[in-house]
């Protein structure tokens, strides 16, 4: 089965960095996804991880450790508009298609 | 691209009543997936079809809950007789074959389904 947890809520101020964590423990690993879903709104890929490392996309970086079975989605330069959900989701092997299994989502208030 | 289309956006009905949501995929995507959101459970996978073939549907809630797609470009989820529980917001969401690499899943702009 899988197990993937985040925090339910953060705050943090605009201008600021923010880390959102996310653990995991699966019976298989094929890549660890962030998504972004505003309120009322569908989910939107944001990063995508299957080795070690660190993955950056303009103000937006996550992080993967397999081995620790711990990803984090890091938010720079906060804008008011990043006040949203975010979703961290695992995929499981290769022979599991693509199915995600999503974590039960960060919501992230950014303040002025 | 389109992107996934799903209707209606919003549903009412009463319970004991079948409801019938709708999905057209991204052209080309090789799975549809369907997801339930609520608040206190966040968002499950329903099911999922690759090829026009379900493959996992070990999150349908009950027999009162069935998903056809009956061609590479159209799929449904049918909830027969509806409950008040079955209120939440369901994503259907495409993507490619995986063949290494990202392969992303496409959500759905999603339907809100309330149950009275």
């Amino acid at each position: 089965g899988q197990n993937i947890d985040q925090p339910t809520e953060m705050t943090a101020t605009e201008g600021a960095i923010v880390q959102i964590n996310c653990t995991y423990q699966t019976s298989g690993f094929n890549g660890l996804f962030w998504y972004q879903q505003h309120a009322g709104e569908a989910p939107t890929f944001l990063s995508y991880n299957v080795l070690d490392g660190l993955e950056e996309k303009g103000r937006f970086s996550s992080f993967l450790s397999r081995s620790k079975g711990y990803s984090y989605l890091l938010l720079k330069e906060l804008q008011m508009k990043d006040s949203a959900s975010y979703l961290c989701a695992v995929r499981d092997l290769p022979n599991a298609g693509n199915m995600l299994t999503f974590g039960g989502g960060t919501r992230l208030m950014v303040k002025p | 691209d389109a992107g996934v289309i799903q209707s209606p956006r919003h549903e009412v009905t009463e319970m004991g009543q079948e409801v019938t949501l709708r999905c057209k995929p991204i052209s080309g995507h090789d799975y549809l997936f369907w997801y339930r959101q609520t608040m206190m459970r966040g968002l499950e996978l329903l099911i999922y079809f690759n090829n026009n073939v379900p493959i996992d549907d070990s999150g349908m809630p009950e027999d009162r809950f069935s998903a056809k797609m009956p061609n590479a470009s159209f799929s449904t989820l049918k909830i027969q007789p509806s409950e008040p529980r079955d209120s939440a917001v369901y994503f259907c969401a495409s993507s490619p074959v995986v063949g290494g690499g990202n392969n992303e899943q496409f959500f759905g702009p999603g339907t809100r389904l309330t149950v009275l």
